[in-house]
């Protein structure tokens, strides 16, 4: 496909589960970006990945995150012992890269709605 | 710590009319700005950018403009029209580090409607 592709859509699970978020980004997008939106708010950066190494993880919560992107290409975002607070939707994004050659915008998935009951 | 502030959750105008959503910042660092549109259930759209040597950036009906020493950043719709109804999202940037790539931070959005 043309764009980025996050499954599932829609994921329910109970507090205290694991689950996994998996990110397809535009083909040739070198750059990769997790970001977290919770009802009302904008979107807050989790994790950026340049190629397969993870360059930024600063907006990762706590050590119950995760997420690697072993080949470069898809990306899976996991989460431990989930609470009702991570309840939100999470965003995949990707870019042209790496930095130093031009800004170029975020291109990003239609989300995964996760709610933990 | 909100670095990149909208302070109108909501924005409601006529259809050809202009609509200007606003955007206020605190990171001086800040040196690349971006609107994004958000329909219901889908992911932030790019719609416009503006870099921190520019003042003015113009694509068809959508222009950005950029005041630095003011910390301040519009988005300007002329004419409005319906299809223009969605969430827009003012994003800033900054080059500090090599490992910060295009790290993006988001305001919390202003909710536009164009009445027909």
């Amino acid at each position: 496909g043309a764009g980025v592709s996050q499954t599932p859509s829609n994921k329910v699970t109970e507090k205290g589960k694991y689950v996994e978020l998996r990110c397809d980004p535009i083909s040739g997008h070198t750059a990769l970006y997790w970001y977290r939106q919770s009802l009302g708010q904008g979107p807050e950066f989790l994790i950026y990945f340049q190629g397969t190494g993870a360059a930024d993880d600063s907006g990762l919560p706590n050590d119950r995150f995760f997420a690697v992107r072993p080949e470069g290409s898809v990306s899976t975002l996991k989460i431990q012992r989930t609470e009702r607070g991570d309840s939100a939707v999470y965003l995949c994004a990707s870019s042209l890269g790496p930095p130093g050659q031009g800004r170029s915008p975020l291109h990003f998935g239609n989300g995964t709605r996760l709610t933990v009951t | 710590d909100q670095q990149v502030k909208q302070n109108s959750p909501s924005l409601s105008v006529q259809e050809g009319r202009i609509s200007i959503l606003n955007c206020d910042y605190t990171n001086s660092m800040f040196d690349y700005f971006l609107w994004y549109k958000k329909y219901p259930a889908e992911g932030p759209t790019f719609l416009i950018s503006i870099s921190s040597i520019k003042d003015k950036n113009e694509d068809g009906r959508f222009t950005v403009f950029l005041n630095k020493s003011a910390k301040h950043l519009s988005l300007h719709i002329v004419p409005s029209q319906p299809g223009d109804s969605a969430v827009y999202f003012c994003a800033a940037s900054a080059r500090v580090a090599e490992t910060s790539g295009s790290r993006l931070t988001f305001g919390e959005g202003t909710q536009l409607t164009v009445n027909p």
